[in-house]
């Protein structure tokens, strides 16, 4: 079983629609968490953070359950330019940081 | 332009032969990562350095794969008698050292593309 497990792709949606990605660590002591998006040919870049209380940046949302060891991204209102992957990441503080990155979701928003 | 940087982007080679791959972080970044991906796929962990020292190297890491950082800047990633399944991309991120008040970005650069015939 891998460390971190995503929802499989592709996720293909209609401009404005909300899309929910899920994400599963099986690492309980996993400290940080993170969505990493990457565009097709490129580098991952951080999109955002994810805390325990839940976040919200615009019209991206992550919640995390740690009882459940369990993490989602809520993008609202898709736009053509969200079309990316998107990579959900746990870190392991007692293993000095390293980060762990799941296999990705692709997105695809379509007009 | 001060983002991780990475040569070369592209490199064919035969099977059998040696590559070596450098990765230059941004300056002020003492973490320093490689990963692998292969289409479809997540970055995989291979091995991370904190200064010039490795951290932890991946178990899934054949002995044919080594890297370091010998002065704590930048770094090489060295694979030996390279194989069809060694073709990826690696891509090297870099960080500054993990504190309470740091966010845990990596900064990814562009990647070296290696593709094994």
């Amino acid at each position: 079983r891998k460390e971190v497990e995503q929802d499989p792709g592709p996720f293909n949606v209609p401009e404005g629609a909300t899309v929910a990605f899920n994400c599963t660590y099986s690492n309980s002591a996993s400290q940080s968490f993170f969505w990493y998006r990457q565009d097709c040919r490129k580098e991952p870049k951080l999109l955002m953070s994810v805390y325990s209380s839940g976040n919200e940046d615009g019209r991206f949302t992550a919640q995390l359950n740690r009882a459940s060891q369990y993490i989602s991204l809520l993008i609202r209102d898709s736009k053509l330019s969200d079309s990316a992957t998107y990579l959900c990441v746990v870190e392991h503080y007692n293993q000095g940081g390293k980060l762990i990155f799941g296999q990705g979701t692709e997105l695809s928003v379509k007009p | 332009d001060t983002g991780v940087s990475q040569n070369p982007r592209h490199k064919i080679t035969k099977r059998g032969q040696n590559v070596t791959f450098r990765c230059d972080p941004i300056s002020e970044h003492n973490r320093l990562y490689w990963y692998r991906q292969t289409l479809g796929q997540g970055p995989e962990f291979l091995t991370y350095f904190q200064n010039e020292a490795q951290l932890e190297k991946s178990r899934l890491l054949s002995d044919r794969f080594s890297a370091e950082r010998p002065k704590g800047s930048f770094s090489t990633l060295e694979i030996q008698r390279t194989e069809q399944g060694d073709s990826a991309m690696y891509l090297c991120a870099s960080s500054p050292v993990r504190t309470a008040l740091s966010t845990g970005e990596l900064f990814f650069g562009e990647g070296s593309r290696l593709t094994v015939l």
